[in-house]
């Protein structure tokens, strides 16, 4: 199976702070990677998909980047709303998530 | 519109099975792979596994080969999930979540079944 590591597990920033995250596959995934958030009681949400596409409807604040094993998430901007866990996935093999980002404001 | 919808919590006792419903509607059941994923209370995601509805033809994360069987009945544009010889650690929610329009992604997902395992 291919692991997953994302890190950090927890962040705490201010609104308006520019927050990464980052996901690194442990083998070559090329581009099949994508981003959810999931709000407490809630599915997760497909932000950006194929590593480095913006889900319609998903804010501009939000992006991604990376290929082959190094990925990274990015809100520009950090709004109140943005509070949430967010996710990897890879599709490359089957499917893995990472194990989470948790998100909160400072 | 797009709509998975799943059945009810569940209570189960160690060494039983469980079996959960996902009934979508307003598409193609059988155009769009359907996965199911759980997550454990205060824990992440973990994905389980996916069925093609069309051919009945599934993948399994190898940690669940042997204790998982997803199904479909194309008839009621249902799918199910079901595990075997649950234990404890199985305690958590289960969700089915159909591939999104973009390959590799999913969306939408079903509201989430609770399944608790306790003696």
């Amino acid at each position: 199976d291919i692991q997953m590591t994302q890190s950090p597990s927890s962040l705490s920033a201010s609104v308006g702070d520019r927050v990464t995250i980052t996901c690194q596959a442990s083998q070559d995934i090329s581009n099949y990677l994508n981003w959810y958030q999931q709000k407490p009681g809630k599915a997760p949400k497909l932000l950006i998909y194929d590593a480095s596409n913006l889900e319609t409807g998903v804010p501009s604040r939000f992006s991604g980047s990376g290929s082959g094993t190094d990925f990274t998430f990015t809100i520009s901007s950090l709004q109140p709303e943005d509070i949430a866990t967010y996710y990897c996935q890879q599709y490359d093999n089957l499917d893995t998530f990472g194990q989470g980002t948790k998100l909160e404001i400072k | 519109q797009v709509q998975l919808v799943q059945s009810g919590a569940e209570v189960k006792k160690p060494g039983a099975s469980v079996k959960v419903s996902c009934k979508a509607s307003g598409y193609t059941f059988t155009g769009y792979y359907m996965h199911w994923v759980r997550q454990a209370p205060g824990q992440g995601l973990e994905w389980m596994g996916r069925i093609n509805p069309n051919s009945g033809g599934t993948n399994y994360a190898q940690k669940f080969q042997g204790r998982v069987t997803m199904t479909r009945d194309t008839s009621i544009s249902t799918a199910y999930m079901e595990l075997s010889r649950l234990r404890s650690d199985d305690t958590a929610v289960y969700y089915c979540a159909r591939d999104s329009g973009h390959r590799g992604s999913y969306g939408p997902w079903g509201q989430g079944t609770l399944v608790t395992v306790s003696s």
